[in-house]
């Protein structure tokens, strides 16, 4: 089974804060994903990675950045945090060229 | 940038009824997918299409990919309280390797 894993289930940090979320996928997929989700909104593409250090930015990438190192590793960095990016993230990955992505048991964010 | 509508936003059934679901896009898709969204988890992928005017089941689940590439529907029959959570299309174009979500219909199931 494909494993996508996110480091916390829940975070509670303060406003500034820089924040790290780390995702670590275990079947060798290319692509990575980092959404966030929000009542009413549903997911929104934050950033997206197809190769080790490569990087596009997603429908919303203002106040974020990421960080792909390793092909199984994708990180989420809030450089500054604020409260309006209190929420869901959710990671996800998927083998370059096909069409599913697997998703991660998601991070919920509290800025405060 | 490309968005998907889903409807109904929200729905309440009683168990052992059917339930359908759909998605539009004002753009062509290519693949279409279902996820499910149990609360407090991420999403887990249900059906996968790939062909217009495909009908695809996985159980008692049931998806349908329009002839115009711009709609999909999700039809789950005989619910049960597990079948509760959020259920959530997608679609990819020719032209990336992401995927467009929409905002998702919330199912509960009412013993």
């Amino acid at each position: 089974d494909v494993k996508v894993t996110q480091s916390s289930r829940y975070l509670v940090k303060r406003t500034g804060e820089k924040v790290f979320l780390e995702c670590v996928q275990d079947m060798d997929h290319e692509n990575m994903f980092w959404y966030r989700q929000d009542p009413g909104l549903g997911l929104r593409l934050i950033y997206f990675s197809y190769d080790v250090k490569m990087k596009e930015k997603g429908d919303i990438p203002e106040g974020y950045s990421v960080s792909r190192e390793k092909k199984e590793r994708f990180s989420l960095i809030l450089e500054s945090a604020s409260t309006n990016q209190t929420s869901m993230y959710l990671c996800a990955s998927g083998v370059l060229g096909n069409t599913e992505a697997f998703f991660g048991q998601g991070t919920r964010l509290t800025v405060v | 940038g490309q968005q998907l509508n889903q409807s109904p936003q929200s729905m309440f059934i009683q168990e052992g009824e059917d339930v359908s679901m759909n998605c539009t896009s004002s753009s062509i898709f290519n693949t279409w997918l279902w996820y499910k969204q149990d609360p407090g988890e991420g999403p887990v992928l249900l059906i996968a299409l790939y062909k217009a005017g495909e009908l695809t089941s996985n159980g008692r689940l049931t998806a349908q990919f329009g002839i115009t590439r711009k709609d999909s529907f999700l039809n789950i029959s005989a619910s049960i309280p597990s079948d509760v959570g959020i259920y959530f299309c997608a679609g990819q174009d020719n032209y990336g390797q992401n995927f467009v979500f929409g905002p998702g219909t919330r199912l509960s199931v009412l013993p």
